[in-house]
């Protein structure tokens, strides 16, 4: 079945960077676009920003637009997120997930000095 | 961006009880309209895709409709598993943006 598993999260300052991943598995991960979501603690579902399935094509949301860079490497079935310029509200957990709707159990990023 | 507007917020209900989520959006979305369930600490699950089909393992008693800028989710028989945040997202055009979700407690 499909497995989505985030990791990368902790704890960082603001101004600084961190890298996120999310590694697949039990299904064609060069088939589909992926997109990463996150939610603040105890907010709401924000979408951050989705790639093609051959990383040809990518939107971001305007909260993350410039700091932010996904991307995927098909060969090790790997989602990546860049995030660099961090601020204290990008302080959430962030989920990959599928086009087809499967989430992984989510990574926890906190921006804090 | 597309606007979606969830109603209401919060909603109290018994077990057995019938209840029904609605989710507007500020333009039309043709029928590109997800449904999710999320558990306290727990990834969102999908439900419904495209505004009224059942994602695979999910009770029948869970089912939604609509298209172009209302849509509804109705649990026609609730069950103690029911019991959780909905959030509805719209996929029709980027950025895709999710309702602010409706919390379903146990009256």
């Amino acid at each position: 079945q499909v497995q989505l598993v985030e990791s990368g999260g902790g704890v960082v300052q603001p101004g600084r960077s961190l890298r996120l991943s999310c590694a697949a598995s039990g299904f064609t991960f060069s088939s589909y676009a992926m997109h990463w979501v996150r939610q603040a603690p105890g907010k709401g579902l924000e979408w951050v920003a989705v790639i093609s399935y051959d990383g040809s094509n990518k939107y971001y949301a305007d909260s993350v637009k410039g700091r932010f860079t996904i991307s995927r490497d098909n060969s090790k079935n790997t989602l990546y997120l860049q995030m660099n310029s961090l601020r204290a509200e990008d302080s959430a957990v962030y989920y990959c997930l599928t086009t087809t709707g499967s989430w992984g159990q989510g990574t926890l990023v906190t921006v804090s000095s | 961006d597309i606007q979606m507007t969830q109603s209401p917020s919060t909603l109290s209900a018994s077990v057995g009880d019938r209840v029904t989520i609605t989710c507007r959006a500020s333009q039309s979305i043709r029928n590109w309209l997800a449904w999710y369930q999320q558990k306290p600490g727990k990834a969102p699950k999908l439900l419904i895709y495209e505004a009224s089909s059942l994602e695979s393992g999910v009770p029948s008693r869970i089912s939604g409709s609509g298209s172009g800028t209302e849509f509804t989710l109705t649990i026609s028989s609730l069950q103690a598993d029911d019991f959780a945040t909905y959030y509805c997202q719209q996929y029709n055009s980027y950025p895709y943006t999710f309702g602010q979700g409706t919390k379903l407690e146990i009256k």
